[in-house]
C-alpha cells in the first residue's frame, strides 16, 4: 500500500524558512517523479513543485520560483520542500503526491498534507 | 501558467449525467495527452479519478469518463449517486517539466 506521510509544517513569520519531508512507502521510490501541491484554506489546488526519478527533471510554479528548492533522498526514500522567503499567500495545507512513473507524469497518489501557516 | 478554466459549480439530481469542462491553451490540455482528474471530499486528500485524458484507474466506477476535443478536457459522471458530491479538479502537463490545476467545480447532487 502507498503511503505518504508529511512532516515540517508549522507556524512561520513573514521572511522566515521553513523545510517540509515526505517519507514514503509502500513502493519502489526511486522508480517514480514527486510532486508538491498545495491548497490554501478554502481555495483550490495549486501545483507547487515536481522532481523526476533522478532529480534530472525539476519544475516549480511561477509563484514560488527562486524561494522553493524542491529535492529527494533516494536512499531515504524521502522528499522535501525547501521554503525560504515566505509569504502570508505561502499558507496553505502542503500535499506530498506519487507520479505514475519516472518523469513528467501525472499524480496517482496523494498524502494527507502537512499544514504551513505564515503569520506574524 | 495560468490555471485551467473549469465551471466554479455544477449540480444534477441522483441518476442524471452531468458534465464538468476543463479549458486550457493550445500549450497544455491542447499539446498533451496528459490531462488527469481528481475528486476531493471535504476535508480528504484527492483521488485520481480519470489519467491521460480517457482512461480509469482500477477501482474507479465506469460511470465516470473523460474526453478531450482541442483545448477543452470534459468529464461526465452518469448515473449520480450521494457519493458523487464532492469537488472536482482537472490537472495538466504544461511543458517543460510543469503542471497546471483547473480552479476547482462544485459538484451538488440534488
Amino acid at each position: 500500500e502507498v503511503q505518504l506521510v508529511e512532516s515540517g509544517g508549522g507556524l512561520v513569520q513573514p521572511g522566515r524558512s521553513l523545510r517540509l519531508s515526505c517519507a514514503a512507502s509502500g513502493f519502489t521510490f526511486d522508480d517514480y517523479a514527486m510532486h508538491w501541491v498545495r491548497q490554501a484554506p478554502g481555495k483550490g489546488l495549486e501545483w507547487v513543485s515536481g522532481i523526476s526519478w533522478s532529480s534530472g527533471s525539476i519544475g516549480y510554479a511561477d509563484s514560488v520560483k527562486g524561494r522553493f528548492t524542491i529535492s529527494r533522498d533516494n536512499a531515504k526514500n524521502s522528499l522535501y520542500l525547501q521554503m525560504n522567503s515566505l509569504r502570508a499567500e505561502d499558507t496553505a495545507l502542503y500535499y506530498c503526491a506519487k507520479s505514475d512513473c519516472g518523469a513528467d507524469c501525472l499524480i496517482d497518489y496523494w498524502g494527507q498534507g502537512t499544514l504551513v501557516a505564515v503569520s506574524s | 501558467q495560468s490555471a485551467l478554466t473549469q465551471p466554479a459549480s455544477v449540480s444534477g439530481s441522483p441518476g442524471q449525467s452531468i458534465t464538468i469542462s476543463c479549458t486550457g491553451t493550445s500549450s497544455d490540455v491542447g499539446s498533451y495527452n496528459l490531462v488527469s482528474w481528481y475528486r476531493q471530499h471535504p476535508g480528504k486528500a484527492p483521488k485520481l479519478m480519470i489519467y491521460e485524458g480517457s482512461k480509469r484507474p482500477s477501482g474507479v466506477s465506469n460511470r465516470f469518463s473523460g474526453s478531450k476535443s482541442g483545448n477543452t478536457a470534459s468529464l461526465t459522471i452518469s448515473g449520480l449517486q450521494a457519493e458523487d458530491e464532492a469537488d472536482y479538479y482537472c490537472f495538466s502537463y504544461v511543458g517543460s517539466s510543469t503542471w497546471v490545476f483547473g480552479g476547482g467545480t462544485k459538484l451538488t447532487v440534488l
